[in-house]
């Protein structure tokens, strides 16, 4: 049974184009995250939302637009897509905030 | 001063070695550091969590001292598939998110 699920695995698109990430959690967990991993491997959080709210809003463009319609889902939703958001884009969950974290497979974003 | 920095390697190391990685966190106030582990192209996974007094995990020993802000991974008699690229991880001063360093990359061959 797959803990963190994310749809889908690759994205490429063109530059312009609006692009929807899923994210999916199993283990009951509060808290789920979204990371942005870029070209060069450095794993820097984006947003954090517990029980539905949203906790974390880091240096995001508004063009990144974090969606959770339950506890176990997080979606994100990307506008206008430019060049350097080319990077792997991975969801994660924990029971509470800064407890140990469960990340999904990842969704490698190629954007042209 | 980045908040979490690490040598980022690559270390290569024949089966058998042992291999020490440190990493120093800049915030004081961080409550809780973790050693997580990233294979190529996969996600990254809890490998341990690091507490004051240090523990071991089998091969693995993890270290803290929060005096000098500093975190260490020990592994002994490195296998092949613990190639792989291990990332420092602390809490943030809120105590609401992780932190995570760039990572050591670690190569053993045979």
């Amino acid at each position: 049974d797959t803990a963190v699920s994310q749809t889908p695995k690759y994205l490429v698109t063109q530059m312009g184009n609006d692009k929807s990430i899923k994210c999916e959690q199993n283990l009951g967990h509060d808290t789920m995250y979204w990371y942005k991993q870029d070209s060069k491997k450095f794993l820097k959080i984006m947003f954090s939302y517990n029980n539905k709210e949203l906790i974390i809003n880091e240096t995001v463009p508004n063009r990144f637009s974090p969606k959770s319609p339950d506890k176990a889902h997080l979606n994100l939703h990307i506008n206008s897509l430019e060049l350097g958001d080319s990077a792997v884009y991975f969801c994660a969950s924990s029971l509470n905030e800064a407890d140990t974290q469960y990340f999904g497979p990842g969704t490698r974003l190629t954007v042209l | 001063r980045k908040e979490v920095e690490q040598d980022p390697g690559p270390f290569n190391v024949p089966e058998g070695a042992t291999v020490a990685f440190n990493c120093t966190y800049s915030n004081s106030a961080s409550q809780s550091f973790f050693w997580y582990r990233q294979d190529c192209r996969k996600e990254p996974k809890l490998l341990m969590s690091v507490y004051s007094s240090g523990n071991e995990d089998g091969r693995f020993t993890a270290q803290l001292n929060r005096a000098s802000q500093y975190i260490s991974l020990l592994i002994r008699d490195s296998k092949l598939s613990d190639s792989a690229t291990y990332l420092c991880v602390v809490t943030n001063q809120a105590g609401t998110a992780l932190i995570f360093g760039k990572g050591t990359t670690l190569s053993v061959s045979s």
